[in-house]
């Protein structure tokens, strides 16, 4: 099975920071990843697919990166409702993995 | 407008099993495709299984051969019946539509509230 490790596990900002979340697969997945947003409480919202294209109604301050085995989600000016946990994924073949979650806290 | 609607989950000791449903409207469920996902209680995110529109099912090794999904084209429902439960499959179950964007890779786009399985003796 591909594994996702996630990097950093915890984060602290403030508003108006630049946030750059790393995701590094176990094998090449091509640019079959995703990225989620879950906050407390909530199913998990889909902000970037393919690695690269934003989902329909998603801010374009989310922007994701990346093929192969490395990948980035960069959010550029955190506002107040990002702070949540964010989830990579990959969706190479059938057998699905998940990162195990970056959660963006307020400094 | 879509809607994804879990229920089922509940309270069992090990060994039992439970049926969980995912009601779906504003798409069909024999058109696409469609996944469960689980989350233990202050875990991550984990898939557990889907279902293609060709009716082929998938599992995480974790539940293969315990768990089985399949779904209702009528009720517009999908199910995941669980078998054997064990402590560790304790957590919220989430139903996804399983969204394949002209070409794209697969991807999880819309999702239901999920329902919380707790496996306990």
């Amino acid at each position: 099975d591909i594994q996702m490790t996630q990097s950093p596990s915890s984060l602290s900002a403030s508003v108006g920071d630049r946030v750059t979340i790393t995701c590094r697969a176990s094998q090449s997945v091509g640019t079959y990843l995703n990225w989620y947003q879950q906050k407390p409480g909530r199913a998990p919202n889909l902000l970037i697919y393919a690695a690269s294209s934003l989902e329909t109604g998603v801010p374009s301050r989310f922007s994701g990166s990346g093929s192969g085995t490395d990948f980035s989600l960069t959010i550029s000016s955190l506002q107040p409702e990002d702070f949540a946990t964010y989830y990579c994924q990959h969706s190479y073949g059938i057998l699905y993995t998940f990162g195990q979650g970056t959660k963006v806290e307020i400094k | 407008e879509v809607q994804v609607v879990e229920s089922g989950g509940g309270l069992v000791h090990p060994g039992e099993s439970l049926r969980l449903s995912c009601a779906v409207s504003g798409f069909t469920v024999t058109n696409n495709y469609m996944t469960w996902v689980r989350q233990a209680p202050g875990k991550g995110l984990e898939w557990v299984s889907s279902i293609y529109t060709d009716g082929a099912t998938y599992y995480a090794d974790s539940v293969r051969g315990r768990f089985s999904i399949s779904r209702d084209n009528y009720k517009n429902t999908v199910y995941l019946q669980l078998n054997s439960l064990r402590a560790e499959d304790t957590a919220l179950y989430y139903c996804a539509r399983d969204v394949r964007f002209a070409g794209s890779p697969p991807a999880f786009d819309y999702w239901g509230q999920g329902t919380l399985v707790f496996v306990s003796s």
